[in-house]
């Protein structure tokens, strides 16, 4: 079956320190994968994506590059800000399974906590 | 632009009654439309898809129903609530076959006591 596995969070950093937030996934055929940002309070934002082996999604300074090898999405950022404090969910979408409706499956998400 | 409408926005209910919660986009016509629960500590777990009016599937057998009364119109409901139905739910939409960008509402948190 499809599934995401996210490290634990939650992660804490100082304000311009490196991030990297690992993802990896099981599921069958050739998924999109996608990061999601959820700020305290607020619903899921799409932060990027990307829907093939090698493809790189970027937004905002994350980076996250699809891994068909090792079937990994982590999630890169070269220097933090307090404001990207929020919690982060790695997501694969089945649509290639050979329906018309992609179902989303997620992680279980990753708080980030940022400090000046 | 598209937009999407969730409310309440906070509802704190006694266990065993019901409960109704609206969903609704705007700036686009015929949506797949999804509801999903963020349980504490946990992650989203899809509960019920839409891809028409009165087109409903559901993930995960519980005690809540869903119902597209209009096409751009979701709702969940419950008729008694249980404290283990509480969460943040969270409604989104997609557009279109092979679409797969699914985009999220504000959410509703929901506290049953």
């Amino acid at each position: 079956g499809n599934s995401v596995t996210q490290m634990e969070g939650p992660v804490t950093l100082s304000e311009e320190a490196f991030l990297t937030i690992n993802c990896t996934y099981t599921a069958t055929g050739y998924p999109s994968l996608f990061w999601y940002v959820q700020y305290p309070g607020e619903g899921l934002q799409l932060l990027l994506k990307a829907t093939k082996a090698d493809d790189k999604g970027s937004n905002k300074g994350f980076e996250a590059t699809y891994r068909k090898e090792t079937t990994s999405f982590h999630l890169e950022k070269g220097s933090v800000q307090v404001s990207d404090s929020a919690v982060y969910f790695c997501a694969l979408s089945d649509l290639n399974r050979g329906s018309t409706l992609g179902r989303l499956y997620f992680g279980r998400g990753t708080q980030l906590t940022v400090w000046p | 632009s598209q937009t999407i409408h969730q409310w309440p926005a906070t509802l704190v209910q006694p266990v065993g009654s019901p409960l109704s919660l609206e969903c609704t986009v705007e700036g686009t016509s015929n949506p797949n439309l999804y509801w999903y629960r963020q349980a504490a500590g946990r992650g989203l777990q899809l509960l019920f898809y839409s891809v028409g009016i009165g087109q409903i599937s559901s993930e995960v057998p519980q005690n809540l129903s869903a119902s597209r009364p209009q096409d751009r119109q979701f709702i969940l409901s419950s008729k008694k609530l249980l404290l283990s139905d509480s969460g943040f739910y969270l409604c989104a939409w997609s557009v279109g076959p092979y679409q797969e960008t699914q985009y999220f509402g504000p959410g509703t948190r929901l506290l049953v006591l």
